[in-house]
């Protein structure tokens, strides 16, 4: 049963960074591309970027550009996400999903639970 | 960037009665090389993470039922829902994956009448 289970909820400051995890198990990690979406509250879906567990390419949203940094650590199956320089637009449900494919061109079939991260002064 | 636009943004459905959602690209998702669309459905209910319903524009995801169907190519797709169950009751998304940024739409909000 492919499962992917994500770090604990974060409350941070204005400036602060964040790191989200996402452990996987029940399947092959390398073999299967690592999305990060976010979800910020009552509005829709935003791809952040990507990443492919088992090269460590990442590909990122213009948008996110020189503030995220996706990695992964394949000895122990899992991704990491971190946003620097937060603001309170950066508050959302922040969710890790597999891609169906090892490239981010397949369709996201399996998704973490979500880590709601708050920034408030 | 491709844009996702959906429509409606919601709709109100009787049970066992058809729901019909749009998608629309802002540009051709269909891949040329292998003649497929790069279209995903998902299904989202409250406080929960989104489901893959349907890939590849029409191809459902294992373990979906099949009154959710896919259609579309090029620029213009549609998810129907044969037969509205209480359970359906959620936002759907369509997202693209020809290119980065994959792009969603907006949401389509569907509710029991």
């Amino acid at each position: 049963q492919v499962q992917l289970v994500q770090s604990g909820a974060e409350v941070k400051k204005p400036g602060a960074s964040v790191r989200v995890s996402c452990k996987a198990s029940g399947y092959t990690f390398t073999g299967h591309y690592m999305h990060w979406v976010r979800q910020a509250p009552g509005q829709g879906l935003e791809w952040m970027g990507g990443i492919k567990p088992n090269s460590g390419d990442t590909n990122y949203a213009q948008k996110f550009q020189g503030r995220v940094t996706m990695t992964r650590d394949t000895s122990i199956s899992t991704a990491y996400m971190d946003l620097s320089r937060l603001t309170s637009d950066d508050t959302a449900v922040y969710y890790c999903a597999r891609d169906r494919t090892n490239t981010w061109y397949g369709g996201l079939d399996w998704w973490g639970q979500g880590t709601p991260v708050s920034v408030s002064s | 960037d491709i844009v996702m636009t959906q429509s409606p943004d919601s709709l109100a459905v009787s049970l066992g009665e058809g729901a019909t959602i749009n998608c629309k690209s802002s540009e051709n998702i269909l891949y040329s090389s292998d003649k497929k669309n790069y279209l995903a459905w998902y299904q989202q209910k409250p406080g929960q993470p989104p489901k893959l319903l349907i890939y590849l524009a029409s191809t459902r995801e294992t373990g979906v039922p099949d009154r959710f169907i896919g259609s579309g190519s090029g620029t213009d797709f549609t998810l129907s829902i044969s037969s509205l169950q209480a359970e359906d009751v959620a936002i759907y998304y369509c997202q693209q994956y020809y290119n980065t940024p994959l792009t969603f739409g907006q949401g389509t909000r569907v509710e029991i009448k």
